[in-house]
């Protein structure tokens, strides 16, 4: 069980938004702003789409963003297109001994 | 460009060893702070170990506990992972990573995959 909770799917059409969610606790989602967002297409390795809660990469499209609040961040996807078919993992910095904790990851799909 | 390009996957024994080497090009290696995260077949990423830019502050995640080690050789611009006591929960592909004390992941090696079976 994975210590950050994503939803294990979600889908939209080409052009829509879609929201994922990311949810913690106080010892590390909502005690600090260090919530990242990673993509991962099949078979390839992470990249950094989203740091510090809402910072985007150079390089990295403004159609995703990131948001917090409380214990839960969120990235959302808008205007939808095929290339963001991947799967999505949030991170954040934990007090604990664990360092870094990483949500189970959520599939999107463009349909 | 920065490139990490992981090595020394393979196929181990339960309770054998392996070590695994992230080779780093395109940065001033001996700056950063390096971390190893691991993805088993179908499941999410879990960050392992890190290491301080000059080797000597490291941390582990307690499943590795005591059974893994994490060094680096700045002078070859190398990160490595000592595995012993593998056991078949270690089955995953190993991402070397990037990334300073509370900063993100912001470059990753492609992977290699170990497999733990007898």
């Amino acid at each position: 069980q994975s210590a950050l909770t994503q939803p294990a799917s979600v889908s939209g059409s080409p052009g829509q938004s879609i929201t994922i969610s990311c949810t913690g606790t106080s010892s590390d989602v909502g005690g600090y702003n260090y919530v990242s967002w990673y993509q991962q297409p099949p078979g390839k390795a992470p990249k950094l789409m989203i740091y510090d809660v809402s910072n985007r990469p150079s390089g990295v499209s403004n159609r995703f963003s990131g948001s917090k609040s409380v214990n839960t961040a969120s990235l959302t996807i808008s205007g939808l297109q095929a290339e963001d078919e991947a799967d999505y993992y949030c991170s954040s910095y934990t007090s604990s001994s664990t360092y870094v904790v990483f949500g189970g990851g959520t599939k999107l799909t463009v349909l | 460009e920065v490139q990490l390009v992981e090595s020394g996957g393979g196929v181990v024994q339960p309770g054998g060893s392996l070590r695994l080497s992230c080779a780093a090009s395109g940065l001033t290696f001996s700056s950063y702070w390096m971390h190893w995260v691991r993805q088993a077949p179908g499941k999410g990423l879990v960050w392992v170990s890190r290491i301080n830019s000059d080797g000597s502050s490291t941390s582990y995640a307690d499943s590795v506990k005591g059974r893994f080690s994490i060094s680096r050789d700045n002078a070859k611009n190398t990160l490595y992972l000592q595995m012993n006591s593998l056991r078949a929960e270690d089955t995953a592909v190993y991402y070397c990573a990037r990334g300073e004390l509370r900063r993100p992941f912001d470059y990753w090696g492609q992977g290699t995959l170990v497999t733990v079976s007898s």
